[in-house]
């Protein structure tokens, strides 16, 4: 089985703008979480996705945004970007079921100038 | 919050040589999982271990659940275990949200 795949995996961009990044789960895997790891504050959690519906939000501002397909790709969108939101956003990929092992793709990085 | 408490904070090991890293959690957990993260930015599985113990080649892990800690063990070095190694927990009562601790960053030396 393929991985989890993102994309970009580089991206650079001015304050203010958007962004959108993209991530595509293991083929079967129905759910879809969002980490944001920056020097300062290490891994957190954005978000994660199941069957198109969001089932947990960590503690981000709402600039920050996702939504999942009906293949189970998701997206994740940062509006009116900050210099704070440089970051390496990594996605991760499960069944969707507790107590699952979850997989994680190999990120993008986002630099904001 | 949980809280998720990793040390050393930083370990350098000469090649050969073996190490324990541990995980504090500060409440009960459905899930933790032992994580490499590569030079690249990849986080690599290692083990999936809510209890109990496991082994993979060079690398072992225990969970003591009860106790509320996890230990990882790689034994006999080599350059390339180098990065960092993170535990990760999902809380028994919150759903699908794994709680990283700050890592351990591991050179090994040849």
């Amino acid at each position: 089985k393929a991985g989890v795949t993102q994309t970009p995996r580089y991206l650079i961009k001015t304050r203010g703008q958007q962004v959108t990044l993209s991530c595509s789960p293991i083929s079967g895997h129905r759910s879809v979480s969002w980490y944001q790891q920056t020097p300062g504050q290490g891994l957190q959690f954005l978000f994660e996705y199941f069957s198109e519906t969001q089932r947990n939000k960590g503690n981000f501002p709402g600039r920050f945004s996702g939504r999942q397909f009906s293949n189970s790709r998701s997206e994740m969108n940062v509006s009116t970007l900050e210099l704070g939101d440089s970051a390496l956003y990594l996605c991760a990929s499960s069944t969707g079921q507790r107590q699952e092992t979850q997989y994680f793709g190999p990120g993008t990085r986002l630099l904001v100038l | 919050g949980i809280q998720v408490e990793q040390s050393p904070p930083d370990l350098i090991l000469q090649e050969g040589a073996n190490s324990t890293l541990r995980c504090n959690f500060s409440d009960s957990v459905n899930n933790l999982q032992w994580f490499h993260q590569n030079p690249w930015g990849q986080l690599i599985n290692l083990f999936y271990i809510p209890s109990g113990t496991k082994q993979n080649g060079r690398l072992s892990a225990t969970t003591v659940a009860t106790e509320r800690y996890s230990l990882l063990y790689i034994s006999s070095s080599q350059t390339t275990d180098s990065g960092v190694y993170f535990c990760a927990v999902e809380r028994r009562d919150s759903s699908y949200k794994l709680i990283f601790g700050s890592g351990t960053r591991l050179l090994v030396r040849p």
